[in-house]
């Protein structure tokens, strides 16, 4: 069984810049789902896609966005980049939508912006 | 506004006993509990569910205790291993057709050789 991988593992990348993470799924999962973890601070939900479609959203501005492909890999994609967006960005793969279905985690992009 | 809250930072706990990590959450519509740990340079790993229709789960070394009443649950290690060592976060949702989990700012456990 093939967990989550996600590419790359770190990047540094100009304010103002855009910049896109990959993310392969968990064999078997159909739900992905997008979290930024600050330096000290708990994983925070950016969103949920499903099916292709975003499913849920959290807290973040329009300009993270993302896809979700047919085998289930996803993309994360950040716009106009701040200082503030440097962070662990974690894709984690579920079997179902919603709660009650764990969450399974891959290592993470670091993301730092100069 | 931090609907799940972990307050103590570190915790330290001699090999061979017990480490009780705890988490309290304030908003009453959580039903689904989870435990991760995370060691540096990786993410998260699942570590144990408890469902609100529960009070304890057990899985080997790890038991989750749930209190409704209170808004608190805990992981329980025993015996605690120094491979243990790592932080540990708490997460919630509610079950019921929503989508996200939020997670609290973590534990850091050490256990000394």
């Amino acid at each position: 069984e093939t967990g989550v991988t996600q590419s790359p593992t770190h990047l540094i990348k100009t304010r103002g810049q855009q910049v896109t993470l990959r993310c392969s799924s968990q064999s078997g999962h159909n739900t992905v789902s997008w979290y930024q973890q600050a330096l000290g601070q708990g994983p925070q939900f950016i969103f949920q896609y499903y099916r292709e479609e975003e499913n849920g959203r959290g807290n973040f501005p329009p300009r993270f966005s993302g896809l979700q492909f047919p085998n289930y890999s996803s993309e994360l994609n950040v716009n106009a980049l701040e200082l503030d967006d440097s962070a662990l960005y974690l894709c984690a793969s579920s079997e179902a939508v919603g709660g009650g279905s764990p969450l399974h985690f891959g290592n993470g992009t670091r993301l730092t912006v100069t | 506004d931090q609907q799940v809250k972990q307050n103590s930072p570190s915790l330290s706990v001699q090999e061979g006993r017990i480490s009780i990590l705890n988490c309290d959450y304030t908003n009453s519509m959580f039903d689904y509990f989870l435990w991760y740990k995370k060691y540096p340079a990786e993410g998260p790993t699942f570590l144990i569910s408890i469902s609100s229709i529960k009070d304890k789960n057990e899985d080997g070394r790890f038991t989750v205790f749930l209190n409704k009443s209170a808004k608190h649950l805990s992981l329980h290690i025993v015996p605690s291993q120094p491979g243990d060592s790592a932080v540990y976060f708490c997460a919630a949702s509610e079950a019921s057709g929503t989508y996200k989990y939020i997670f609290g700012t973590g534990t850091r456990l050490k256990v000394l050789a």
